[in-house]
């Protein structure tokens, strides 16, 4: 597509719920990283993806937390009994990583507002 | 460990004024430096990059400087304008692989008219 899309936009969910988070990279976009955004803060890196593979999970704040990606393209990260603390912004962006010379520049798709009541 | 520092947290500054905003990094070896521009409630946009084989990169309002050996890197905009107002993240890529960025905590810039 012409950007990366995610969705849900914004998902209201009771603590204890497990929920799903959807990324759809920029076509032909090898990697893939998800972020978090809590209100007023900086980018927090959870995980990237190259291809279908996740080199580096080592931002996922904890079991609860889980990604997969799929075809070398769509995403999903999955957080199993949410929790207050998890109510944050999840933003997803793509990148041309692999290319030669390597383009690092992310497109970010305009993320996932996550609120647990 | 993995870790960028931005200063400062907050800038006000006139319209038509210059705004400096500044990051250290840890990773001797990143070689890649962005700076995201976040208006309220929007996603973050690139707006400028820098590689470690240049010291120095614009373009028209905007510029960012490299030093490597101090391991720091700075944002300028000159003739700052109200609709720069936002939150500036500059990152650094994390041991060069696979373009993991590491983000700083964020400037808020505020350009008064």
């Amino acid at each position: 597509g012409a950007g990366v899309s995610q969705s849900p936009s914004n998902k209201v969910t009771e603590k204890g719920k497990d929920v799903e988070l959807r990324c759809d990279p920029i076509s032909g976009h090898t990697a893939l990283y998800w972020y978090r955004q809590s209100l007023g803060q900086g980018l927090e890196f959870l995980i990237y993806f190259q291809g279908n593979s996740a080199p580096d999970k080592s931002g996922l704040p904890s079991d609860r937390f889980s990604a997969e990606r799929t075809g070398g393209s769509v995403s999903t990260l999955t957080i199993q009994r949410t929790q207050q603390e998890d109510s944050a912004v999840y933003l997803c962006a793509s990148s041309l990583a692999t290319a030669w010379p390597p383009d690092y520049g992310y497109t970010f798709g305009s993320g996932t507002r996550l609120t647990v009541v | 460990g993995e870790n960028v520092e931005q200063h400062p947290s907050t800038l006000s500054v006139q319209e038509g004024d210059s705004a400096v905003i500044k990051c250290t990094y840890s990773d001797s070896a990143s070689n890649y430096f962005p700076w995201y521009k976040q208006e309220l409630g929007k996603r973050p946009q690139l707006i400028i990059d820098i590689r470690s084989n240049v010291g120095e990169k614009k373009d028209q309002r905007i510029a960012v400087t490299l030093n490597k050996t101090a391991k720091h890197f700075s944002l300028h905009i000159t003739e700052t304008q109200p609709e720069d107002s936002a939150v500036y993240f500059c990152a650094a890529i994390w041991n060069n692989q696979g373009g993991k960025l590491i983000f700083g905590q964020g400037t808020e810039l505020s350009v008064k008219p």
